[in-house]
């Protein structure tokens, strides 16, 4: 889709499979962090966020684990589904309002 | 089911013109955001809007770029004059108090500047 560059981190998976999608984020001080999933042609979707003072959070077929010592975020997805194709972007909240958003990484599902 | 709306999607324009790009915020969201996605930065915060009042618009080019809120259900970004790096989708979101979660993402204007 033409909200991608060209030199993303791809994950292919087969459908069924669960996928995990990695971010490292930068300030040790953010307390605050969204995955946002992004399809061809449209924004960025809500999907799943977590506060600093929890280490996991599960939603509907995804959860997202934070790991503060290494300031590391996962997304995994469970029985992956050809709809999860997009591009997945991990936010860090940075002042009050504001996120800063890492540079995505391209999910292929494999039918 | 309420969303973000922007007009044009896609918008191509020679170096040195005017683009206006608009949003329609969700009725009742106070807050505005708007970004810019592009291959080499991703995705960058421009300017954002709490109850039509730029709050922070620290990262747009000031000499070109405009952002406005003339009324509650309107945001215009404005890039007089236009230059071929300016090329990219511009997403505005709108969202309620607080609630940095939901922010709401249109489906954004895809400029290109040739």
């Amino acid at each position: 889709g033409e909200s991608v560059g060209l030199h993303l981190p791809t994950l292919s998976v087969q459908e069924g499979d669960n996928s995990i999608i990695n971010c490292a984020y930068s300030n040790s001080a953010s307390d605050y962090f969204i995955w946002y999933k992004q399809e061809s042609g449209k924004g960025p979707q809500f999907i799943i966020d977590i506060r600093s003072n929890m280490d996991k959070r599960q939603g509907q077929r995804v959860t997202v684990l934070l790991n503060k010592t290494v300031k590391h975020l996962s997304l995994q997805i469970a029985a992956t589904q050809p709809g999860d194709s997009a591009v997945y972007f991990c936010a860090e909240k940075a002042g009050a309002n504001n996120l800063f958003f890492g540079t995505g990484t391209r999910l292929t599902v494999i039918p | 089911d309420a969303r973000v709306t922007q007009t044009p999607r896609h918008k191509v324009t020679e170096m040195g013109q005017e683009v206006t790009m608009r949003c329609q915020p969700i009725l009742g969201h106070n807050t505005v955001f708007w970004y810019r996605q592009t291959m080499m930065q991703g995705l960058e915060l421009l300017a954002y809007f709490r109850n039509r009042a730029p709050l922070d618009d620290s990262g747009m080019p000031k000499d070109r770029f405009s952002a406005e809120m003339p009324d509650a259900t309107l945001a215009t970004l404005k890039i007089q004059p236009s230059e071929p790096r300016d090329s990219a989708v511009y997403f505005c979101a709108s969202g309620g108090t607080g609630e940095l979660r939901s922010q709401y993402f249109g489906p954004g204007t895809r400029l290109t500047v040739t």
